[in-house]
């Protein structure tokens, strides 16, 4: 079964960082581009970054630009989301996603998402 | 303020027919950009629904179906069953000031 498996969260004070990992399985991880989405609580889903599978571009939303750093490890199979300079407004349910082919394509393998919480 | 809208809720009966829309604009679904829509049940991920405007992933049921004109694109649901109760989400890619996946504010579908 393909899977994409999301850790690292939790609570975070204000300003500070998170890392967040995710894991993915059943499938070629390293022909895919990835992806990050989150939802603020009771609201709808936001882009956060997208990383092309080799690695070569990586683009952000403007709310997280210079803050947020998306990654990968092909041979280990993870994605990652290093986080930094956090505010209230990042608190909300992040996703690990992949996207079948090119810029516009669309997403079709979601993670259960992982809790982040900004509160001091 | 979401680069795509959609309606906040829309409403019927089990049976009936049900359209959900969803309106761009030309740096976006006007540039030709697809249209994809995913339901999210209450608590769990969002499942792709509708691909590339108008086509199924295997598993979803005939009664899903979509289509994209100009501008704007809509998510057609029939036979409405009590377990499609869910939020759906539109997404398509802006070319605007800054290029970026974009997705609707989403819409709550009640069934009666």
């Amino acid at each position: 079964e393909v899977k994409l498996v999301e850790s690292g969260g939790g609570l975070v004070k204000p300003g500070g960082s998170l890392r967040l990992s995710c894991a993915a399985s059943s499938f070629m991880f390293s022909s895919f581009r990835m992806n990050w989405v989150r939802q603020a609580p009771g609201k709808g889903l936001q882009w956060v970054a997208t990383i092309s599978s080799g690695s070569e571009n990586m683009y952000y939303a403007d709310s997280v630009k210079g803050r947020f750093t998306i990654s990968r490890d092909n041979p280990e199979k993870s994605l990652s989301l290093q986080m930094t300079g956090l505010t209230a407004e990042d608190t909300g349910v992040y996703y690990c996603v992949r996207a079948v082919g090119t810029i516009g394509s669309e997403f079709d393998v979601w993670g259960q998402g992982i809790l982040v919480t900004v509160s001091s | 303020q979401s680069v795509l809208t959609q309606p906040p809720s829309v409403s019927a009966a089990p049976g009936q027919r049900v359209t959900i829309s969803c309106t761009g604009s030309s740096s976006n679904i006007g540039a030709g950009y697809d249209v994809h829509w995913y339901q999210q049940l209450p608590g769990t991920a969002p499942k792709l629904l509708i691909y590339s405007n108008k086509y199924r992933p295997s598993g979803v049921p005939d009664r899903f179906s979509g289509s994209k004109s100009d501008i704007s694109a809509s998510l057609d649901i029939v036979g409405l069953q009590a377990e499609d109760e869910a939020d759906y989400y539109c997404q398509s890619y802006d070319v605007g000031l800054t290029e970026s996946v974009v997705f609707g504010g989403g819409t709550k579908l009640i069934v009666l």
